[in-house]
Order: C-alpha cells, then structure tokens, then sequence
C-alpha cells in the first residue's frame, strides 16, 4: 500500500523569505500526487497535483512542486511567503481507489 | 450554494444517541468520500462512494454507516460512538475515480463531532 511522509511538523518562516515542505511517498508505480492547504475551521483546498508530464508543477496562490522519481519526492516551494500562507499543509498520493494523506506540515509566518 | 456543502458544522452528542452528518455537492461529480481528521494523525479515508455504490470500507467500526441515496448527497449515520470518535469529519467529492487514481478532490468544511 503507499505512504506519504511529511517529515517536517511544524515550520516557522519569515514573511518574504523562500518556503520548501518536504514530501517522500512510497508505492510501487508513479501515483497521482497532491499538494492541499487547510486553513483553520476550514476544510482541505487543492494548491496543485501532478498526473504526469512535466516534473515541475505549477498550482494557485504562487505554489509549485517538482516531482523526482528518483527520490519518490514531490516538494512544495514558494519564493516570497505571505502571511495569508500561515495553515496547515498535506501532501496526499492516489491510487486505485485509495488516497492517502500525509500528516501535515504546519506553516507559521513570522512578521 | 457552491462546492461542497455539510452540516451541521457542529455536533456534540452523547454515547447512546443517534445522529447523522450530511453531505451535499453542487458540482456535478461522480464520486464522494467520507474522512476522518483526528488531532496529530493523517486524514483517514472510511468510505468511497461512486455513482451512488460504495467501492471502499477501510475497516471503520460498524457505528458508522453510510448512505449515499443519489450522487449529490452523502449521509454518515452515527449510533453508540466512542469518545474516540471525536474529530473532524469531512466530505470530499471528485468527478470521477479514475483507474489508475482518484482525481483530485474537493472538501466540504467539516463537522467538528464531540462525543461526550
């Protein structure tokens, strides 16, 4: 069965400064992969996801990932954090008929 | 009303009562999910639904029971739950379960359940 990891729990980045969450999955095949942002009291919103094609990818709100086979990695990057960016971060991998979630990386934003 | 629609948002219930959380989406889709958010875990998946015919279980205890009487609307019937229980529980719909993958996935805000 797959599994995400999400190794970082909780992150604390300056306002304007780079943001890189880190995401390793584990399944035998290329799965469909995804990053979502939950703010608090609200429920999960899809930033981007990778299917196939190119390994960079781009999604809403400045985000993008790249996908590295050899790494089973799919990190998520954004240059310039805002403070809107504060929340609750999960990676998630599909397969079949299951989707699993990785447990979060949760983002703070210092002023 | 847009997206993916539950209520209530709250729910605090006793050990022996019976309730149920609904479900509703207004975008068409095929397929709809039923997760599990508890405090410092991972989203659980407990139930798959597409076209209306469930397609996975993931081992949930018997207390919850589905229902998804048409592809708009899924209920989570609740009886006999354990404090345990107590979490977050969201909806999610896609356009459709893909055979090599689901398709990306859009969530209702949750109900907050409390079980005292």
């Amino acid at each position: 069965a797959q599994s995400v990891t999400q190794p970082d729990i909780h992150i604390t980045v300056s306002e304007g400064a780079s943001l890189e969450l880190r995401c390793n999955y584990s399944y035998g095949a290329t799965p469909y992969l995804f990053w979502y942002v939950q703010s608090p009291g609200q429920g999960l919103q899809l930033l981007l996801k990778y299917f196939s094609g190119d390994t960079l990818v781009q999604g809403i709100k400045g985000f993008e990932a790249e996908f590295k086979r050899s790494q089973s990695s799919f990190n998520l990057r954004k240059p310039s954090v805002h403070w809107s960016d504060a929340a609750e971060y999960f990676c998630a991998v599909g397969a079949g008929n299951d989707m699993r979630f990785g447990a979060g990386t949760r983002l703070t934003v210092k002023p | 009303e847009t997206g993916v629609t539950q209520t209530p948002r709250h729910l605090v219930m006793g050990m022996t009562n019976k309730k149920s959380l609904k479900c509703e989406q207004h975008l068409g889709h095929n397929a709809m999910y039923w997760y599990k958010q508890s405090a410092k875990k991972p989203l659980e998946l407990m139930f798959v639904y597409s076209l209306e015919e469930r397609v996975e279980n993931n081992s949930v205890p018997s207390r919850f029971s589905p229902e998804c009487p048409n592809s708009s609307h899924l209920f989570l019937h609740l009886h006999t739950l354990q404090p345990e229980d107590s979490a977050l529980y969201l909806c999610a719909s896609s356009q459709e379960i893909r055979l090599a993958g689901v398709d990306e996935q859009f969530f209702g805000p949750g109900t907050r359940l409390t079980v005292l």
